[in-house]
Protein backbone atom coordinates (compact mmCIF):
# COMPACT_ATOMS: atom_id res chain seq x y z
CA UNK A 1 0.00 0.00 0.00
CA UNK A 2 1.26 3.52 -0.44
CA UNK A 3 1.68 5.52 2.72
CA UNK A 4 0.85 9.05 2.76
CA UNK A 5 2.61 10.84 5.50
CA UNK A 6 1.70 14.68 6.06
CA UNK A 7 3.42 17.14 8.55
CA UNK A 8 2.63 19.13 10.38
CA UNK A 9 -0.69 17.22 11.69
CA UNK A 10 -1.58 21.08 13.00
CA UNK A 11 -1.31 25.12 12.15
CA UNK A 12 -2.20 27.88 13.22
CA UNK A 13 -1.61 30.71 11.31
CA UNK A 14 -2.38 34.44 11.58
CA UNK A 15 -4.73 35.80 8.75
CA UNK A 16 -2.72 37.71 6.09
CA UNK A 17 0.05 34.97 6.32
CA UNK A 18 0.90 31.94 3.71
CA UNK A 19 0.97 28.72 5.03
CA UNK A 20 1.92 25.26 3.93
CA UNK A 21 1.40 21.32 4.23
CA UNK A 22 3.85 18.69 3.02
CA UNK A 23 2.38 15.50 1.83
CA UNK A 24 5.25 12.82 1.04
CA UNK A 25 4.12 9.64 -0.52
CA UNK A 26 5.99 5.91 0.12
CA UNK A 27 5.81 5.34 -3.89
CA UNK A 28 6.26 7.25 -6.79
CA UNK A 29 2.65 8.53 -7.72
CA UNK A 30 3.90 9.41 -11.49
CA UNK A 31 2.27 7.11 -13.30
CA UNK A 32 3.76 5.55 -17.03
CA UNK A 33 1.34 7.35 -18.81
CA UNK A 34 3.28 10.46 -17.31
CA UNK A 35 0.17 11.96 -14.95
CA UNK A 36 0.73 12.66 -11.33
CA UNK A 37 -2.31 11.30 -8.96
CA UNK A 38 -1.57 13.60 -5.93
CA UNK A 39 -5.13 15.74 -4.98
CA UNK A 40 -5.43 17.88 -2.20
CA UNK A 41 -8.91 18.14 -0.05
CA UNK A 42 -10.27 20.22 2.33
CA UNK A 43 -12.70 19.55 4.78
CA UNK A 44 -14.71 22.28 6.78
CA UNK A 45 -15.88 22.04 10.14
CA UNK A 46 -19.92 20.33 9.46
CA UNK A 47 -18.92 19.95 5.94
CA UNK A 48 -18.35 17.40 3.64
CA UNK A 49 -14.93 17.36 1.68
CA UNK A 50 -14.58 19.79 -0.93
CA UNK A 51 -11.35 19.81 -3.97
CA UNK A 52 -8.99 22.04 -4.09
CA UNK A 53 -6.25 20.75 -6.35
CA UNK A 54 -5.82 17.76 -8.65
CA UNK A 55 -3.51 16.47 -10.60
CA UNK A 56 -0.67 17.88 -8.12
CA UNK A 57 -1.02 22.22 -9.26
CA UNK A 58 -4.26 21.95 -10.98
CA UNK A 59 -6.65 24.07 -9.16
CA UNK A 60 -10.53 22.60 -9.08
CA UNK A 61 -13.02 25.32 -10.15
CA UNK A 62 -13.83 27.98 -8.14
CA UNK A 63 -10.60 27.79 -5.70
CA UNK A 64 -9.31 30.83 -4.66
CA UNK A 65 -6.04 31.50 -5.96
CA UNK A 66 -4.23 31.96 -2.95
CA UNK A 67 -4.10 28.17 -3.23
CA UNK A 68 -1.15 26.40 -4.94
CA UNK A 69 0.29 22.72 -5.12
CA UNK A 70 3.54 21.73 -6.31
CA UNK A 71 5.18 18.68 -5.96
CA UNK A 72 6.66 15.93 -8.06
CA UNK A 73 7.16 11.82 -7.58
CA UNK A 74 6.74 11.57 -3.93
CA UNK A 75 7.06 14.90 -2.33
CA UNK A 76 4.33 17.37 -2.61
CA UNK A 77 3.18 20.64 -0.98
CA UNK A 78 0.30 22.52 -0.35
CA UNK A 79 0.79 26.19 -0.23
CA UNK A 80 -1.63 28.97 0.76
CA UNK A 81 -0.41 32.60 -0.16
CA UNK A 82 -2.31 34.24 2.58
CA UNK A 83 -4.27 32.15 5.18
CA UNK A 84 -8.01 33.54 5.32
CA UNK A 85 -10.81 32.58 8.29
CA UNK A 86 -12.89 30.68 5.96
CA UNK A 87 -10.09 28.64 5.28
CA UNK A 88 -9.93 26.44 8.44
CA UNK A 89 -10.20 22.65 8.63
CA UNK A 90 -8.67 19.56 7.94
CA UNK A 91 -6.92 19.23 4.79
CA UNK A 92 -6.37 15.94 3.05
CA UNK A 93 -3.65 15.62 0.49
CA UNK A 94 -5.14 11.77 -1.52
CA UNK A 95 -3.54 9.31 -3.90
CA UNK A 96 -5.37 7.74 -6.96
CA UNK A 97 -2.37 5.94 -9.08
CA UNK A 98 -3.26 2.65 -6.87
CA UNK A 99 -5.55 0.38 -4.89
CA UNK A 100 -5.98 0.70 -2.24
CA UNK A 101 -6.46 4.75 -2.73
CA UNK A 102 -4.91 6.37 0.48
CA UNK A 103 -5.20 9.53 2.24
CA UNK A 104 -2.54 11.33 4.50
CA UNK A 105 -3.41 11.47 8.08
CA UNK A 106 -4.89 15.23 7.73
CA UNK A 107 -3.55 18.80 8.72
CA UNK A 108 -5.76 20.76 10.80
CA UNK A 109 -5.31 24.57 9.92
CA UNK A 110 -6.64 27.27 12.83
CA UNK A 111 -6.63 30.81 12.99
CA UNK A 112 -4.77 32.46 15.16
CA UNK B 1 -27.21 21.71 -10.42
CA UNK B 2 -24.71 18.26 -9.67
CA UNK B 3 -26.15 16.66 -6.14
CA UNK B 4 -25.60 13.95 -4.53
CA UNK B 5 -27.14 12.48 -1.35
CA UNK B 6 -26.76 9.83 0.88
CA UNK B 7 -29.47 8.18 2.85
CA UNK B 8 -30.00 4.93 5.26
CA UNK B 9 -27.35 5.46 8.11
CA UNK B 10 -28.46 4.09 11.01
CA UNK B 11 -27.24 2.20 14.61
CA UNK B 12 -26.71 -1.38 13.83
CA UNK B 13 -25.78 -4.18 16.45
CA UNK B 14 -22.35 -5.54 15.68
CA UNK B 15 -22.48 -8.26 13.09
CA UNK B 16 -25.35 -6.67 11.50
CA UNK B 17 -26.32 -5.22 8.03
CA UNK B 18 -27.08 -2.03 6.51
CA UNK B 19 -27.40 -0.70 3.09
CA UNK B 20 -26.48 2.83 2.27
CA UNK B 21 -28.24 4.42 -0.73
CA UNK B 22 -26.44 8.02 -2.76
CA UNK B 23 -29.03 9.00 -5.03
CA UNK B 24 -27.49 11.48 -7.68
CA UNK B 25 -29.19 13.90 -9.80
CA UNK B 26 -28.25 16.76 -12.33
CA UNK B 27 -25.87 14.26 -14.66
CA UNK B 28 -25.67 11.32 -16.55
CA UNK B 29 -25.10 8.90 -14.00
CA UNK B 30 -23.81 6.26 -15.98
CA UNK B 31 -21.14 7.66 -17.59
CA UNK B 32 -19.41 7.93 -13.99
CA UNK B 33 -16.82 6.62 -11.51
CA UNK B 34 -18.34 6.49 -8.37
CA UNK B 35 -17.35 6.25 -4.73
CA UNK B 36 -17.25 5.98 -0.95
CA UNK B 37 -14.93 7.35 1.18
CA UNK B 38 -15.87 7.23 5.40
CA UNK B 39 -14.73 9.17 8.31
CA UNK B 40 -14.32 7.44 11.56
CA UNK B 41 -15.06 9.70 14.77
CA UNK B 42 -11.94 11.37 15.57
CA UNK B 43 -9.95 10.13 12.47
CA UNK B 44 -8.92 11.18 8.81
CA UNK B 45 -10.72 10.20 5.67
CA UNK B 46 -10.72 6.37 4.30
CA UNK B 47 -11.69 5.01 0.70
CA UNK B 48 -13.94 2.51 0.83
CA UNK B 49 -15.12 1.57 -2.28
CA UNK B 50 -15.30 2.65 -6.23
CA UNK B 51 -17.14 1.70 -8.94
CA UNK B 52 -17.62 1.87 -12.98
CA UNK B 53 -20.16 3.61 -14.64
CA UNK B 54 -21.32 0.09 -16.17
CA UNK B 55 -21.37 -1.38 -12.72
CA UNK B 56 -18.86 -4.05 -14.18
CA UNK B 57 -15.63 -3.30 -12.31
CA UNK B 58 -15.63 -2.56 -8.35
CA UNK B 59 -12.80 -2.16 -5.96
CA UNK B 60 -12.45 -2.25 -2.02
CA UNK B 61 -10.53 -1.58 0.54
CA UNK B 62 -8.73 -4.80 2.06
CA UNK B 63 -10.57 -3.90 5.69
CA UNK B 64 -14.22 -4.27 4.20
CA UNK B 65 -13.79 -6.80 1.25
CA UNK B 66 -15.50 -10.04 1.55
CA UNK B 67 -18.01 -7.89 3.84
CA UNK B 68 -19.34 -4.37 1.64
CA UNK B 69 -21.06 -4.63 -2.16
CA UNK B 70 -20.72 -1.99 -3.74
CA UNK B 71 -23.26 -1.63 -6.62
CA UNK B 72 -25.24 0.94 -8.69
CA UNK B 73 -29.02 1.03 -10.23
CA UNK B 74 -28.20 3.27 -13.38
CA UNK B 75 -31.69 3.30 -14.19
CA UNK B 76 -32.45 4.89 -10.95
CA UNK B 77 -29.56 7.06 -10.79
CA UNK B 78 -28.41 5.37 -7.45
CA UNK B 79 -25.21 4.34 -5.86
CA UNK B 80 -25.58 1.35 -3.36
CA UNK B 81 -23.29 0.07 -0.60
CA UNK B 82 -24.15 -3.01 1.17
CA UNK B 83 -22.61 -3.70 4.47
CA UNK B 84 -22.66 -7.23 6.59
CA UNK B 85 -21.25 -8.21 8.90
CA UNK B 86 -20.50 -5.27 10.34
CA UNK B 87 -17.84 -4.01 13.53
CA UNK B 88 -17.34 -1.51 15.97
CA UNK B 89 -14.56 -0.03 13.29
CA UNK B 90 -17.01 0.13 10.73
CA UNK B 91 -18.75 3.29 12.71
CA UNK B 92 -18.23 6.56 10.58
CA UNK B 93 -20.10 9.36 7.84
CA UNK B 94 -20.14 7.51 4.73
CA UNK B 95 -19.53 9.70 1.59
CA UNK B 96 -20.70 8.95 -1.80
CA UNK B 97 -18.23 10.91 -4.36
CA UNK B 98 -18.23 11.34 -8.06
CA UNK B 99 -15.33 11.23 -10.04
CA UNK B 100 -14.91 13.52 -13.48
CA UNK B 101 -14.62 12.25 -16.97
CA UNK B 102 -11.12 14.18 -16.89
CA UNK B 103 -9.57 13.01 -13.73
CA UNK B 104 -9.52 10.84 -10.98
CA UNK B 105 -10.63 13.68 -8.77
CA UNK B 106 -13.60 13.23 -6.54
CA UNK B 107 -15.04 16.66 -7.80
CA UNK B 108 -19.08 15.99 -5.97
CA UNK B 109 -19.41 15.08 -2.45
CA UNK B 110 -23.25 13.93 -0.72
CA UNK B 111 -23.56 15.27 2.62
CA UNK B 112 -23.07 12.29 4.69
CA UNK B 113 -24.69 9.37 6.55
CA UNK B 114 -23.71 8.09 9.63
CA UNK B 115 -23.34 4.92 10.42
CA UNK B 116 -22.91 3.53 14.46
CA UNK B 117 -22.02 0.04 15.30
CA UNK B 118 -22.43 -0.49 18.61
CA UNK B 119 -24.92 -3.28 21.43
Amino acid sequence: DIVMTQTPLSLSVTPGQPASISCKSSQTLLDSNGETYLYWYLQKPGQSPQLLIHEVSKRFSGVPDRFGGSGSETDFTLTISRVEAEDVGVYYCMQVKQTPLTFGQGTRLEIK
Amino acid sequence: DVRLLESGGALVQPGGSLRLSCAASGFTFNNYVMNWVRRAPGKGLEWVSTITGSGGTTYYTDSVRGRFTISRDNSKNTLYLQMNSLRAEDTAVYYCAKRPMSSRAYDVWGQGTMVTVSS
